[in-house]
């Protein structure tokens, strides 16, 4: 089970671009990338996973080198709404892998 | 997310009494979940279920039982609560396909344990 490290908190004032960083160093081969957000007193959502390079999409941005052992997700233009905890988990491809949600990393926007 | 329903959302209860929390999906997965949360420790997991015949602990499973009574309900039980076991508990479900685990959650149930 690859273990994660991410940064406890961060702030951001609004409108700014926020990268939050994540090390995986014991990442195997077929686990995935994958980025939950969660809202004070709301359970987590999926907003994005990957394997290698770059993954978009609508909410937010996820990059990942060549040796896979980090990830960065980055979120364009916070806005207030942003404010939330995001968690980083690897995850294996197929089976069932118990996944470990952390304690995340709390972001807040600022006016 | 409105496909993962949690009944109740708040309860108060007093030290020693039988309690229930249940969940109810209508996304047609295989696999649901029970999470606690507590301030500062994230989602622990405590019961995950792969199928209506599959049960399997978590974590953290001791003071808890499931059930899975259909595909679609899956419920937890507190047989004696306890005082530590005050926490925002999640429910969750997932494809279970050959592919990748997202997990998709339901609003929480609030629980304090008197």
């Amino acid at each position: 089970l690859a273990k994660t490290t991410q940064p406890i908190s961060m702030d951001s004032y609004e409108g700014q671009e926020v990268n939050i960083t994540c090390s995986h160093n014991n990442i195997a081969t077929n686990d995935y990338i994958t980025w939950y957000q969660q809202f004070p007193s709301q359970g987590p959502r999926f907003i994005i996973q990957g394997y290698k390079t770059k993954v978009t999409n609508e909410v937010a941005s996820l990059f990942i080198p060549a040796d896979r052992k980090s990830s960065t997700l980055s979120l364009p233009r916070v806005s207030l709404s942003d404010t939330a905890v995001y968690y980083c988990l690897v995850v294996a491809s197929g089976g069932y892998q118990k996944v470990t949600f952390g304690i995340g990393t709390k972001l807040q926007v600022i006016p | 997310d409105a496909d993962v329903t949690q009944t109740p959302r708040n309860r108060i209860t007093k030290t020693g009494k039988r309690i229930m929390l249940e969940c109810s999906q209508t996304k047609g997965h295989d696999r649901m979940y029970w999470y606690r949360q507590d301030p500062g420790l994230g989602l622990r997991l405590i019961y995950y279920s792969f199928d209506v015949k599959d049960i399997n602990k978590g974590e953290i499973s001791d003071g808890y039982s499931v059930s899975r009574q259909a595909q679609a309900k899956f419920s937890l039980s507190l047989e004696s609560a306890i005082p530590n076991q005050t926490a925002l508990y999640f429910c969750a479900t997932s494809e279970g396909l050959a592919g990748l685990e997202t997990q998709y959650f339901g609003p929480g149930t609030r629980l304090l344990v008197l």
